[in-house]
């Protein structure tokens, strides 16, 4: 089973918050987890890959992953309105012998900073 | 200019017409994937490709077909449109297993 869930929202917080972006999944053989982001009427871009479990920061973006729950998230400190978008989790399954064939996005969850 | 490109932005078209849309990179890539996103289904993959000589379908192959013309090149086809067809397409590319994707700017299809 490939499924991955993920709220739709929209969410909406006010400029500065703390963002808060969660997946779960129940395939325990994903290791490769990402986020990618849309901006309305574009094509997603990568913005955090991660590895099996641990964190990973970049800048105001912090990749969380945790494999025994089955959970990742995506935290944006000090949240701007460039940072409206949906944000797609995506997981891998290595077993598959790697490559986007092998990618299962969750459905995205719709992220408005307000300013 | 972007690094995949994608043609036409916008296209609607009539059921059972056939229709072809385009994406061109310049990346170098030999890996070329085409998706569709549903507003709740979020990507879906249709078809991909290693390389020129490669096809393969993914979870949605139904009613499409590709082409893969060349390294940068790779085409996908509606033979006969069907309105549950209607979607935005994305075509991208990346340079081998467990490297990220790179997405155009999406091809909006309408079937009425």
């Amino acid at each position: 089973q490939k499924e991955v869930e993920q709220d739709p929202g929209p969410l909406s917080v006010p400029e500065g918050a703390i963002v808060s972006l969660n997946c779960t999944y129940s395939n325990s053989a994903f290791q490769y987890f990402m986020w990618y982001r849309q901006y309305s009427r574009k094509g997603p871009e990568l913005l955090m890959y991660t590895y099996s479990s641990g964190n990973k920061e970049d800048g105001r973006f912090t990749a969380q992953v945790d494999k025994s729950s089955k959970y990742i998230s995506l935290f944006i400190r000090d949240s701007q309105p460039s940072d409206s978008a949906t944000y797609l989790c995506a997981m891998e399954d290595r077993g598959s012998g790697g490559g986007a064939d092998g990618l299962t996005f969750g459905k995205g969850t719709h992220l408005i900073i307000q300013p | 200019d972007a690094d995949v490109t994608q043609t036409p932005r916008n296209r609607i078209t009539k059921t059972g017409k056939r229709i072809m849309l385009e994406c061109s990179q310049t990346k170098g890539h030999d890996r070329m994937y085409w998706y569709r996103q549903d507003p709740g289904l979020g990507l879906r993959l249709i078809y991909y490709s290693f390389d020129v000589k490669d096809i393969n379908k993914g979870e949605i192959s139904d009613g499409y077909s590709v082409s893969r013309q060349a390294q940068a090149k790779f085409s996908l086809s509606l033979e006969s449109a069907i309105p549950n067809q209607t979607a935005l397409y994305f075509c991208a590319t990346s340079g081998g297993p467990n490297e990220k994707l790179f997405f155009g700017s999406g091809t909006q299809l309408s079937v009425l």
